[in-house]
């Protein structure tokens, strides 16, 4: 029982660079989302999806893109990664909207 | 926007000492929930409080929603060195899922 993964779980890469985390989830949930976690901030939502090829930005959207062309894949593409952008970033599920969130193990992001 | 407000920041007990954390919304909430996260992990789901002065209870955790559904609190009866973590509050305004995450409550337990 996989659950839901992440990939990669370290990550180092330069400013500008292009930088893709991926989040797998073995449940068939409907719902997926990103978050970035930084000390002071908590856990801020970046984008949300409810469906395959359906998505939403959340608090903190801006340099970040999504896809989520299968239920299971919700990957997260940094276009031009900034020092910003330097985080621990969690992906998570949910069965129906509104309910309890199952998280990924976290992608460690440095941008240097 | 809709903002989270989760005191206190930090808190120290010895163990078998109670703990609460307290939570507050700008606005109402359709829902509210609950989730902790040991050091170096992920967030865990505890719980999801969704009716007005709603009171749940898992083993030495109890948790409350405010009759205006804008506060919450998560108290913990005679901890443990297993509480130690985090503790978030995550508020739903929308029912959609876009949470809304406190800055969260670090727990200390010493032994």
């Amino acid at each position: 029982d996989a659950g839901i993964t992440q990939s990669p779980r370290y990550k180092i890469t330069e400013t500008g660079r292009q930088v893709t985390l991926m989040c797998h989830q073995t449940w068939s949930h409907s719902y997926m989302f990103w978050y970035r976690q930084d000390l002071g901030h908590g856990l801020r939502l970046i984008y949300y999806s409810a469906a395959a090829d359906i998505t939403d930005k959340g608090e903190v959207p801006d340099g970040y893109v999504v896809s989520r062309s299968k239920t299971e894949n919700f990957p997260l593409t940094l276009e031009s990664a900034t020092r910003s952008q330097t985080s621990v970033y969690f992906c998570a599920s949910s069965e129906l909207a509104g309910v309890g969130q199952y998280f990924g193990p976290g992608t460690r992001l440095l941008v240097l | 926007g809709q903002q989270v407000m989760q005191i206190p920041q930090y808190q120290h007990v010895q163990e078998g000492e109670d703990f609460t954390t307290y939570c507050n919304s700008s606005t109402t909430l359709s829902n509210i929930q609950w989730y902790k996260q040991r050091p170096g992990g992920h967030p865990v789901f505890l719980i999801q409080l969704v009716k007005s002065g709603e009171v749940k209870k898992q083993k030495r955790l109890t948790f409350q929603f405010g009759e205006a559904k804008k506060n919450s609190s998560l108290h913990i009866t005679a901890t443990q060195t297993t509480d130690v973590g985090t503790y978030f509050c995550a508020g739903d305004g929308t029912s959609y899922g876009k949470l809304t995450f406190g800055q969260g409550t670090i727990l200390t337990v010493h032994p």
